[in-house]
């Protein structure tokens, strides 16, 4: 089933405004990874997470353990933010990461 | 410069044909992972590795097994392989047993026909 729950599955920003990306879980987790893939394929580690928050430049993620989701900020986004983006959740106690859908960016000039 | 290599980087195998992708990684790291990705269902982990000759299987074994002899190097065989296992092939690696970042190779590319 869905363990990992993405939203949206697609999304088309306009360069220069701000969106949110979504990941709900129906798992134990004490730790959220997000991923970016680029049009290439190659996959580059966004954030690790413990429940709380993080920043790193014009991205910021939120992981709420007890309400089971996390969040991803993109402000100001930019062409070369497009990609699909992965949140990875960890079941509980085995250290094995489980993948969402992914959510599908594309940022337009 | 930190880094998972993958090799190789696309491949072509007839069904039944035998298959061995390699994964290494520079860092030292205990946990290494392999992760098969296909359209839609992001990424479903195959096997998982916490050091030498230590093991354990993912959500997806069925159709491989995994080697790993050296820390830096964890190998995916598919013995005998079916065309349903054509699918962009991720390997992984972490600093230990407990969870941490994941860092990916750049993908394999594989194709049975």
């Amino acid at each position: 089933g869905d363990q990992v729950k993405q939203s949206p599955s697609a999304l088309s920003l306009q360069e220069g405004t701000n969106s949110a990306l979504r990941c709900n879980f129906s798992i134990a987790t004490t730790t959220v990874q997000w991923f970016l893939q680029n049009p290439r394929g190659s996959l580059m580690n966004l954030f690790y997470l413990v429940p709380g928050t993080k920043e790193n430049g014009r991205l910021k993620s939120t992981f709420n353990s007890k309400e089971s989701y996390s969040t991803l900020h993109i402000r100001d986004a930019q062409l070369e933010d497009s990609g699909t983006y992965f949140c990875a959740a960890e079941h509980t106690g085995n250290y094995k990461y489980v993948f969402g859908a992914g959510t599908r960016l594309k940022v337009i000039a | 410069d930190m880094k998972v290599t993958q090799m190789p980087r696309y491949l072509i195998k007839r069904m039944g044909e035998n298959v061995l992708l390699e994964c290494g990684q520079d860092m030292s790291h205990e946990t290494m992972y392999w992760y098969r990705q296909d359209p839609g269902l992001g990424l479903q982990l195959i096997y998982i590795s916490y050091d030498v000759d230590s093991n354990s299987e993912g959500d997806i074994p069925k159709g491989y097994r995994v080697s790993r002899k050296k820390r830096e190097h964890f190998s995916l065989i598919l013995d005998s392989a079916k065309t349903n296992q054509t699918s962009v092939y991720f390997c992984a690696s972490s600093l230990d047993r407990a969870a941490e970042t994941l860092y990916f190779g750049s993908g394999t590319r594989l194709t049975v026909l």
